[in-house]
């Protein structure tokens, strides 16, 4: 049963340290997606790759946040230095770049910073 | 710009009773549509999808969804709700290839 996972599933850190949060995309899916989700925002588009390039990331704070794909098979999120109200649920989210296939999401990342 | 819009950010339903949530659109060529649930705790999971054909769409669960170009909607129904319904439900368009805009969610609460 192929599935999004996504690392770790909680995270509790301190204001301003780095945080790395990491996905394995479903094999053969060529767009990977990365959403933040609040009480208050709700569901954010952070950014969007196809074919592992960055196609979007205008949702994404730029001077703390950044995301990567260096492989096929891994995604990258990253805060660096960390606020607390970066405290959210961050999810990725893969699947095909045809407008008619669906999203298949991870189970998410819990990130509390203190 | 393809958008969708959701009528009421929560909902509550008597065990057994209609649920019925409200899904707009608004897009410059023919919409594909979208319905996820996501559990307490879970990430979100497809319920069903419209894309061509049947304006009528089942999903899973027993929740079904009507595409109504005259109206722009895609309200998404469940003859009899069950307690195992309370999540919260996204509607979403297709934006680009791949690219979901999601609405702000429904929360739905079942009550016994």
């Amino acid at each position: 049963d192929a599935r999004v996972t996504q690392t770790p599933r909680h995270k509790v850190t301190e204001m301003g340290q780095e945080v790395t949060m990491r996905c394995q995309p479903i094999l053969g899916h060529n767009t990977v997606f990365w959403y933040r989700q609040t009480m208050m925002q709700g569901l954010e588009l952070l950014a969007y790759f196809r074919n592992r390039a960055p196609l979007d990331d205008s949702g994404m704070p730029k001077d703390r946040f950044s995301a990567e794909m260096p492989d096929a098979t891994l995604a990258t999120l990253k805060i660096q230095p960390s606020e607390p109200r970066d405290s959210a649920v961050y999810f990725c989210a893969s699947g095909l770049d045809n407008p008619i296939n669906e999203q298949f999401f991870g189970p998410g990342t819990r990130l509390t910073v203190l | 710009a393809q958008s969708v819009t959701q009528l009421g950010s929560h909902v509550s339903v008597s065990e057994g009773a209609l649920v019925l949530l409200r899904c707009n659109y608004s897009s410059s060529v023919p919409p594909y549509l979208f319905w996820y649930v996501q559990y307490p705790n879970q990430g979100l999971q497809l319920l069903l999808k419209y894309t061509t054909g049947a304006t009528l769409v089942k999903g899973i669960n027993g929740f079904e969804a009507e595409f109504k170009k005259s109206e722009t909607s895609f309200h998404l129904t469940k003859p009899s709700a069950h307690m195992s319904d309370a999540a919260e439900y996204f509607c979403a368009v297709s934006v680009s290839w791949g690219k979901l805009q999601f609405g702000a969610g429904t929360q739905v609460v079942v009550t016994p």
